[in-house]
């Protein structure tokens, strides 16, 4: 079975200082990798995934992560905050494979504030 | 990517009541899913609609309490059937669309806008 952790469940940083959101999982096999955002009162929109390839992906809004196989991790980083990421922010893995029963698995996600 | 629209958008309900949500995609999909998410919680699936055939329910959630339907490719129906206040949440569709020219669109999950369900 395959878990997602999500480290402590709110961040905050300063408007132009460094983003950083931990995701480590737990898989048997290196699963596909994503992050959601979701901003106050809307549905889930996709920043970024890993799928195959390249280990640095580079998402929407400047987000970018990266897939480390030997610490099994997928850690979510932006150069500069801006206000407008506030938000919550949530890691997902899936089997990579394509059978039916391959489920999106969440962490708890993560609550990102930006101060002025 | 695809273009996802819930119905309603939010609700109130009373206790004992029974709320018929709506998902329509834009464009062909493989897989439609169902979320609900808790207040401050995170997302757990209730279950995989299936076209033509019955859901399939992940543990803790059963037909009788979240009907679903399926009947076509871009079309989904959840019911909370006899709502208590523990069913207050956000209940989000998700789909998975078929393969397309680029292989990354094929693993590529997205998500409706939610329907905040309060029941009291």
């Amino acid at each position: 079975a395959q878990s997602v952790t999500q480290l402590g469940s709110h961040v905050s940083v300063s408007e132009g200082a460094l983003v950083l959101l931990r995701c480590n999982y737990s898989s048997s096999v290196p699963p596909y990798l994503f992050w959601y955002v979701q901003y106050p009162n809307q549905g889930l929109q996709l920043l970024l995934k890993y799928t195959t390839g390249a280990t640095l992906v580079k998402g929407i809004n400047g987000f970018e992560a990266e897939f480390k196989k030997s610490e099994t991790s997928f850690h979510l980083t932006k150069p500069s905050a801006h206000m407008s990421d506030a938000a919550e922010y949530f890691c997902a893995v899936r089997p990579s494979s394509t059978g039916a029963n391959s489920k999106l698995t969440f962490g708890k996600g993560i609550t990102l504030s930006v101060r002025p | 990517s695809a273009v996802i629209s819930q119905k309603p958008s939010r609700d109130i309900c009373q206790r004992g009541t029974s709320l018929t949500i709506q998902c329509q995609v834009d464009s062909q999909v493989t897989m439609m899913f169902w979320y609900r998410q808790q207040p401050g919680q995170s997302l757990t699936l209730i279950a995989t609609a299936n076209q033509g055939s019955e859901a399939t329910y992940e543990s803790g959630f059963v037909i009788d309490k979240f009907p679903i339907s399926r009947p076509n490719l871009t079309f989904s129906t959840l019911t909370v059937s006899n709502m208590s206040p523990e069913d207050s949440s956000i209940y989000l569709c998700s789909v998975r669309l078929l393969p397309g020219r680029k292989a990354g669109v094929f693993y590529t999950q997205y998500f409706g806008p939610g329907t905040r369900l309060t029941v009291l």
